[in-house]
């Protein structure tokens, strides 16, 4: 079975400045999709940013960006100048076929004025 | 993007009831649609697959006969939680993959129901 795993519950970060947040997966296909979704408190769930496997470059969304190493199964997420709307629970999911979407624990980010 | 919508966005119940979830996709047919559970503070968890034509396939520990899944066409998935406990009390949020180009479809998710059960 796949897992993913984050592993910082919280992070904090100062309005405009840059922040990563990790996130490690494992799995034993080889052709699968990754990707990064905001949860406000309204608990929609927003589509980030996503990553297919099979490309080497990583993946940008003005931004975000991800930093995808497959070899080692890790895919971060960086948000730069970030933004006081950009204060949300991030999660990391993963996708392999047509299966649902398996998610990490979450990353609640807090953007300091 | 594509559109799915839940109803009702929250519901309260009594012990013992049972409850309909919807979920539609609103301007794409989707033959599938997944089922979430998200408990507070804590991340979603993939209770069921919900198949258009067929029965639904269920993760590990999630009982069948308690969630109760109807694909009835391209657009709707129901689920219903029968015998209504308070430990069932949850967010319970659909998504459905949208097929564009390659193998796997983009999800797109709905806005989520609470069920409170008293």
């Amino acid at each position: 079975a796949q897992t993913v795993t984050q592993s910082q519950p919280e992070m904090s970060v100062q309005e405009a400045e840059t922040v990563t947040l990790s996130c490690t997966y494992d799995t034993s296909e080889s052709d699968y999709y990754l990707f990064w979704y905001k949860q406000p408190p309204s608990r929609q769930m927003i589509l980030v940013i996503r990553q297919e496997a099979y490309k080497q470059q990583n993946a940008t969304e003005n931004r975000f960006s991800v930093n995808f190493q497959k070899a080692a199964k890790s895919f971060s997420l960086k948000i730069s100048d970030s933004q006081l709307g950009d204060a949300a629970m991030y999660f990391c999911a993963y996708r392999g076929g047509a299966d649902g979407l398996t998610f990490g624990k979450g990353t609640h980010l807090i953007i300091q004025p | 993007g594509a559109v799915v919508s839940q109803h009702p966005s929250r519901v309260i119940c009594k012990s013992g009831t049972s409850v309909k979830i919807e979920c539609r996709s609103l301007d794409f047919q989707a033959t599938t649609m997944f089922w979430y559970r998200q408990f507070p503070k804590q991340s979603l968890m993939l209770m069921a697959t919900s198949n258009e034509g067929s029965k639904a396939t269920y993760e590990q520990g999630v009982e069948k006969d308690k969630f109760l899944i109807n694909h009835a066409s391209l657009t709707l998935s129901t689920l219903t939680v029968t015998s209504a406990h308070p430990e069932d009390s949850s967010f319970y949020i659909c998504s459905a993959p949208r097929a564009s180009g390659g193998a796997f479809g983009e999800q797109f998710f709905g806005p989520g129901t609470r069920l409170t059960v008293l």
